[in-house]
C-alpha cells in the first residue's frame, strides 16, 4: 500500500497568512493526489483534485502543486472559515489512502 | 443537488454483522464508481472499500478484506456495506462517497454524506 505522510501535523495561523501544507507519498503516484478540508462535525469537502486542478465552488485562494510524491496545499490570505483539518488522499491505486491530517488552528 | 443518505448505522457486539445502506439522489447513479470512508472518533480518514459504475471492479482496505463487503442497486440508486466479524477497531463514522469521474473509480470523492456511526462495544 502506499503510505502518505503530511507536514506538519497541526500549523498555528493567524488570518491573512500564507499558509503550505506538504504531502509526501511513498512512491510516485504521479499528479494522483487529492485535498479535502474537514470542519469539525461536518463531511469533507474535495478542494483538490489531480494536485492542481481546483473543485468548482472552491476560493481560488487555494492552490495546489507537484507530481511523483512531494505535493503542497498553499492557502494564499488565510480567511476565518479556512481552519479546519486538511488531508491528502492518493488515488493513483487502491487502496486510496490518506495523510494523517494537518490541524490549521 | 447531489445527496447521500446513510443509515443502517448502530452499537453492535464484536463479531457480529451489519449492514449500512446509502440512498442517492440527484446524479445519475449508475454511471459512478462508489465508494466507503471511515473515520474513526477524533482519528483521521480511512478509505475502505470502493466500487466500480456496474460493479465489474471491486477493492478493499486490507483492514476490512474478507470481512467487509460492499455492493450496490443501480436500479436502487443504493450502495452498500455488509459488515461481518466486527471489532472493536471498527468503532467509526461511515461515510458513503461519490467518485468525482464517471464511468471508472478515480478513488477520488466530491460529495460525502454526512455519515452513519457504528459502534461496536460489549
Amino acid at each position: 500500500d502506499i503510505q502518505m505522510t503530511q507536514s506538519p501535523s497541526s500549523l498555528s495561523a493567524s488570518v491573512g497568512d500564507r499558509v503550505t501544507i506538504t504531502c509526501r507519498a511513498s512512491q510516485s503516484i504521479n499528479n494522483y493526489l487529492n485535498w479535502y478540508q474537514q470542519k469539525p462535525g461536518k463531511a469533507p469537502k474535495l478542494l483538490i483534485y489531480s494536485a492542481s486542478s481546483v473543485q468548482r465552488g472552491v476560493p481560488s485562494r487555494f492552490s495546489g502543486s507537484g507530481s511523483g510524491t512531494e505535493f503542497t496545499l498553499i492557502i494564499t490570505s488565510l480567511q476565518p472559515e479556512d481552519f479546519a483539518t486538511y488531508y491528502c488522499q492518493q488515488s493513483y491505486s487502491a487502496p486510496f489512502t490518506f495523510g494523517q491530517g494537518t490541524n490549521l488552528e | 443537488e447531489v445527496q447521500l443518505v446513510e443509515s443502517g448505522g448502530a452499537l453492535v457486539q464484536p463479531g457480529r454483522s451489519l449492514r449500512l445502506s446509502c440512498v442517492a439522489s440527484g446524479f445519475s447513479f449508475g454511471d459512478y464508481a462508489m465508494h466507503w470512508v471511515r473515520q474513526a472518533p477524533g482519528k483521521g480518514l480511512e478509505w475502505i472499500a470502493g466500487i466500480t459504475w456496474k460493479s465489474g471492479s471491486i477493492d478493499y482496505a486490507d483492514s476490512v478484506k474478507g470481512r467487509f463487503s460492499i455492493s450496490r442497486d443501480n436500479a436502487k440508486n443504493s450502495l452498500f456495506l455488509q459488515m461481518n466479524s466486527l471489532r472493536s477497531e471498527d468503532t467509526a463514522l461511515y461515510y458513503c462517497v461519490k467518485d468525482r469521474s464517471p464511468s471508472y473509480s478515480s478513488g477520488c470523492g466530491d460529495h460525502w454524506g454526512q455519515g452513519t456511526l457504528v459502534t461496536v462495544s460489549s
